[in-house]
């Protein structure tokens, strides 16, 4: 079965600008949460999407937000870029429940 | 916040098992915990997870104990390869992980 996958792998960008990052799910998950890692605050949850709703959002700025299509693919958007917004995004996905999440390789965003 | 505690970094030599500790006194009766582990700049990895019984699986073997305030992740033959950072996570639910800063285990040849 394949992985978690995530586009694009790498990505640059300046201040102010926009960015939207995917996340494919393991076939048959449902849910996907989002997580930014850093080397400063570690792994941090962001949101987590169940059936195209957000079901969890962690302590972060309006300028983060994401959603969920009816095939459990998922987008992550940032708006109004910051540097400190440079980090490794990675999502996860699970059937849901208290089922164990499997992570993406990531995408590596720096903002200049 | 996370609310284990591991050591920040073991040293283990290739071949041998490598036991990393973790506590989690706060761990409430509905929670598990779970390992995940990072090599550099990749995804976190699935290792293992329980709730009060031991359990094992082609990866590792981990032991709680009777009061659930600790664990012990065992890797029986540690390789270069499981150089990483490993991280135990208490959770209600597998929805929401809170990773503290795991312990770096490095495998020396």
């Amino acid at each position: 079965k394949a992985g978690v996958t995530q586009t694009p792998r790498y990505l640059i960008k300046t201040r102010g600008q926009q960015v939207t990052l995917s996340c494919s799910p393991i076939s048959g998950h449902r849910s996907v949460s989002w997580y930014q890692q850093t080397p400063g605050q570690g792994l941090q949850f962001l949101f987590e999407y169940f059936s195209e709703t957000q079901r969890n959002k962690g302590n972060f700025p309006g300028r983060f937000s994401g959603r969920q299509f009816s095939n459990s693919r998922s987008e992550m958007n940032v708006s109004t870029l910051e540097l400190g917004d440079s980090a490794l995004y990675l999502c996860a996905s699970s059937l849901g429940g208290l089922d164990t999440q499997y992570f993406g390789p990531g995408t590596r965003l720096t903002v200049l | 916040d996370a609310k284990t505690t591991q050591p920040p970094s073991m040293d283990c030599a290739e071949g041998r098992a490598a036991n990393l500790p973790c506590n989690h006194s706060t761990i409430s009766g509905n929670e598990y915990v779970y390992w995940y582990r990072q090599i550099h700049s990749q995804g976190p990895q699935y290792i293992i997870h329980g709730l009060k019984n031991n359990e094992t699986n082609e990866m590792a073997s981990l032991i709680i104990t009777e009061d659930r305030k600790s664990s012990t992740l065992i890797l029986p033959h540690a390789t270069l390869r499981d150089t990483a950072v490993y991280y135990c996570i208490e959770a209600g639910s597998a929805r929401q992980l809170t990773f503290g800063s795991g312990t770096q285990l490095t495998v020396l040849p």
